[in-house]
């Protein structure tokens, strides 16, 4: 079975701080993506990454950075936490290459900023 | 990346055949329709996906029109764990996955 894993269900944080979220993998894939959710807009991509240290920007990177130093790793940080960064976060990973391969999801943190 | 329509909430009978529809007229030659579910504070999961063809796997079927601008997802047997939200994606073969805001499917005893 295909297993992500993310650090935490549920983070409480304060307007400034900086946050780290973690996400494990341990399939091997190649790719790995950072999604945020919120109430009526869905998921959006905030980062991905095809291999160990390269990142490409997604659909609303503004605010977050990330970190991909192994192959089953990937860390989604905000530099300086705000309010409107209140959410759920998911991450996903799946096989590289070409090819239609599905995305498997972690349970998600959802990440509350005071 | 083709943009798709799908009802806001439909409802099932447990037991019954659930069929979930998506209208993606714009879709490219090389795009995949892709499903996925979202069980309430869980994560996405993968469900099946096709490019032309019917396909079927364990947890459901996946019928495309023959000019590709919609396709129905079926749960066969639905029951109440198959209350959640349905995702149809439509991308050509690589990773990136936009999700719209899908179809709630209640499935009732």
């Amino acid at each position: 079975d295909v297993k992500v894993t993310q650090s935490s269900r549920y983070l409480v944080k304060r307007t400034g701080e900086k946050v780290f979220l973690e996400c494990v993998q341990d399939m091997d894939h190649e790719n790995m993506f950072w999604y945020r959710q919120d109430p009526g807009l869905g998921l959006r991509l905030i980062y991905f990454s095809y291999d160990v240290k390269m990142k490409e920007k997604g659909d609303i990177p503004e605010g977050y950075s990330v970190s991909r130093e192994k192959k089953e790793r990937f860390s989604l940080i905000l530099e300086s936490a705000s309010t409107n960064q209140t959410s759920m976060y998911l991450c996903a990973s799946s096989l590289g290459g070409s090819g239609a391969y599905e995305q498997y999801f972690g349970p998600g943190t959802r990440l509350t900023v005071t | 990346d083709a943009k798709t329509t799908q009802p806001p909430s439909m409802d099932c009978a447990e037991g019954r055949a659930a069929n979930l529809p998506c209208n993606h007229s714009t879709i490219s030659g090389n795009e995949y329709v892709y499903w996925y579910r979202q069980i309430h504070s869980q994560g996405p999961q993968y469900i099946i996906h096709g490019l032309k063809n019917n396909e079927t796997n364990e947890m459901a079927s996946l019928i495309i029109t023959e000019d590709r601008k919609s396709s129905t997802l079926i749960l066969p047997h639905a029951t109440l764990r198959d209350t959640a939200v349905y995702y149809c994606i439509v991308r050509p073969n690589t990773d990136k996955l936009i999700f719209g805001t899908g179809t709630r499917l209640q499935v009732f005893p």
